[in-house]
């Protein structure tokens, strides 16, 4: 079974700085797509990046980007020049190619510090 | 585009009664719509896997006699928490997607309390 991990409950960043959140996972599956969603306190789910795992390329959305690692089953966000409206619950997510359902990170809980 | 909607955002029951939560696909066709649960500072748990036409798909330990789903449309599905109590106020998010390709569009979410 594929599971997720996010080691990191809760996370502080400097406004303008830079922040990493990490992830886990584990999967069989030799194709598959990852994805980063936040959760800000309005509770509304917003996509902030996807990953399909065939792809080498790290992907990047603005000042969001990925560090893919397939041998190490690692992908991790990098936040950068964080802004104060980047302070959300971050949710790690993975699901398989075909008909895959989502499976979530335990999330990180990301502030912002003026 | 791929808007989602859910309704209503948040509703006040009395223990035993039923409700029921909308989800819609506003501008694309859904085959696939998902139903979620979220407890406070909690990941989401998915609840059941909805295909338009057919019936609902559930997670281990969710009760398909308590938590009836609808997919009637391509742009339309339904829960319904029936004779509701106390212990199942939570947060309630529906997803939808078009195809398996593509990634899934959350609703705004309901805040379900049960008095």
């Amino acid at each position: 079974a594929q599971t997720v991990t996010q080691s990191q409950p809760e996370m502080s960043v400097q406004e303008a700085e830079t922040v990493t959140l990490s992830c886990t996972y584990d999967t069989s599956e030799s194709d598959y797509y990852l994805f980063w969603y936040k959760q800000p306190p309005s509770r509304q789910m917003i996509l902030v990046i996807r990953q399909e795992a065939y792809k080498q390329q790290n992907a990047t959305e603005n000042r969001f980007s990925v560090n893919f690692q397939k041998a190490a089953k690692s992908f991790s966000l990098k936040i950068s020049d964080s802004q104060l409206g980047d302070a959300a619950m971050y949710f790690c997510a993975y699901s398989r190619i075909q008909g895959g359902k989502l499976i979530f990170g335990q999330g990180t809980e990301l502030s912002v510090k003026p | 585009g791929a808007v989602v909607s859910q309704h209503p955002s948040w509703v006040i029951c009395k223990s035993g009664t039923s409700v029921k939560i909308e989800c819609r696909s506003l501008d694309f066709q859904a085959t696939t719509m998902f139903w979620y649960r979220q407890f406070p500072k909690q990941s989401l748990m998915l609840m059941a896997t909805s295909n338009e036409g057919s019936k609902a798909t559930y997670e281990q330990g969710v009760e398909k006699d308590k938590f009836l789903i609808n997919h009637a449309s391509l742009t339309l599905s339904t829960l319904t928490v029936t004779s509701a109590h106390p212990e199942d106020s939570s947060f309630y998010i529906c997803s939808a997607r078009k195809d398996s390709n593509q990634p899934q569009h959350f609703g705004d979410g309901t805040r379900l309390s049960i008095l």
